[in-house]
């Protein structure tokens, strides 16, 4: 199994400011994706983070909002980018070995935009 | 596109009752399917997934194509079952998912 680590677990945050969450794990690992829980919806995959190259975004999430860094195996960033309050949601890092092999979930961080 | 729907937000069943949680799902192609739990302060795990056909904690899942269901049945309700769970779609050769809104369960004494 992976254990992640996210931080931070919560903030608030000002509008039109940014927020970056660090996403580390225990081991290397192949696939790093980042999802996103808006109150009382579901999740929803905002983008997969690819080591060395620029991320793979879902339909309607773009790079200039949603910055991700992934500089090596254990380790990614996302960023919050000119934050609004409907931003406000739980962001979770998700981390997979590859194909078949089961998906594991960091503890989540709360973002509340004022 | 892919769509995973479930369509109770809460299910409350009696201990030792059987419960039984829905999903329905939409894709083109062949996809791989999912339930993942959150208890209470914890973070999302997987329970099980159907090309496992394994039964944990009781549960089992059985694919339909026919009906595109993948509905969660245990016989017998545990309280330690009052959770969050997800039904969540992979589709084949992606390493992603696509998650259904969630279906609280409630097990009362």
């Amino acid at each position: 199994s992976a254990v992640i680590s996210q931080k931070p677990s919560r903030d608030i945050c000002q509008r039109g400011t940014s927020l970056t969450i660090q996403c580390q794990v225990d081991s290397q690992v192949t696939m790093m994706f980042w999802y996103r829980q808006q109150p009382g919806q579901s999740l929803t995959l905002i983008a997969t983070a690819n080591q060395g190259s620029e991320a793979t975004y879902e339909s309607g999430f773009v790079i200039d909002k949603f910055p991700i860094s992934r500089p090596n195996l254990t380790f990614s960033t996302l960023t919050v980018s000119n934050m609004s309050p409907e931003d406000s949601s739980i962001y979770l890092c998700s981390v997979q070995q590859g194909r078949e092999t089961e998906a594991f979930f960091g503890q989540g961080t709360r973002l509340t935009v004022v | 596109a892919q769509r995973v729907t479930q369509p109770e937000k809460l299910l409350s069943v009696f201990k030792g009752a059987p419960v039984e949680l829905k999903c329905n799902y939409s894709y083109s192609g062949s996809p791989e399917l999912f339930w993942y739990v959150q208890y209470s302060r914890q973070r999302l795990q997987l329970l099980l997934r159907h090309i496992s056909r394994e039964s944990i904690k009781g549960f089992t899942a059985d694919l339909n194509k026919g009906e595109t269901s993948f509905h969660l049945k245990k016989p017998f309700a545990q309280e330690e079952d009052s959770a969050m769970y997800y039904c969540a779609l992979s589709p084949y050769n992606f390493n992603k998912f696509y998650f259904g809104s969630g279906t609280k369960l409630n097990v009362k004494p």
